[in-house]
């Protein structure tokens, strides 16, 4: 059972675009909702981060929007750069000791 | 300098052999975390330990062993390697505000 889902699994945007990301999860518990991204050769690094608290999350050019009632979360990349291009992974976290990963979004950002 | 480090980068082995994958910390946390990054599965985790001589049991944890020796030191042991297991594996810590720090991965190839 995939607790988190991802869409799209590819994404292709110009320079200076908003790119947008989305992610759903399964189970209400959880609180916590980070993105990762990923660039080739390399391990996952945090990007921004949001609690279920909040329905928005603003840094730079990232923002994430969060609907608690609908399980769903977004991440906007405005202003797309080519180094943007990375793959995303959306993740969810009870307060547990467990993260749930989506299967993550390939985004290229093209000059 | 790498705060979470793998060794090896890249490893081959036959189907049978053994395999082991180390990880060293250097930011002193107490959860750690082995994951394995497939295409079309994102990253799933094995096992996780929250300190030395601790171990829980992750989301796929067939075929895998682990053991905590320090608090720095956390290892991945495979003792009957299969093609199955062929994949990029992540070593993470994690942090008081939940935030998952990875390495720089292992990629494992079994023949």
């Amino acid at each position: 059972q995939q607790q988190v889902r991802q869409s799209p699994q590819s994404l292709t945007v110009w320079e200076g675009e908003t790119a947008i990301l989305n992610c759903s999860y399964e189970n209400s518990a959880f609180d916590y909702f980070p993105w990762y991204q990923q660039f080739p050769g390399e391990g996952p690094a945090l990007l921004i981060a949001i609690r279920s608290v909040s329905d928005k999350k603003e840094d730079g050019r990232f923002t994430i929007f969060f609907n608690k009632r609908e399980k769903k979360l977004s991440l906007h990349i405005t202003d797309s750069q080519p180094g943007d291009s990375a793959t995303y992974f959306c993740a969810a976290y009870t307060g547990y000791q467990n993260f749930y990963f989506g299967k993550g979004t390939s985004l290229t950002v093209i000059p | 300098e790498a705060a979470v480090t793998q060794s090896p980068r890249n490893k081959v082995t036959v189907t049978g052999g053994n395999v082991t994958l180390s990880c060293r910390q250097t930011n002193s946390h107490n959860y750690m975390y082995w994951y394995r990054q497939d295409t079309g599965h994102g990253l799933r985790l094995i096992h996780y330990s929250y300190g030395a001589g601790n171990l829980q049991i992750g989301d796929v944890p067939d075929g895998y062993k682990a053991t905590r020796t320090t608090q720095e030191d956390f290892f991945l042991l495979l003792e009957l390697a299969s093609p199955s297991q062929t994949s990029l594996y992540f070593c993470a810590t994690r942090d008081s505000a939940e935030t998952l720090y990875f390495g720089s991965g292992t990629r494992l190839t079994v023949l």
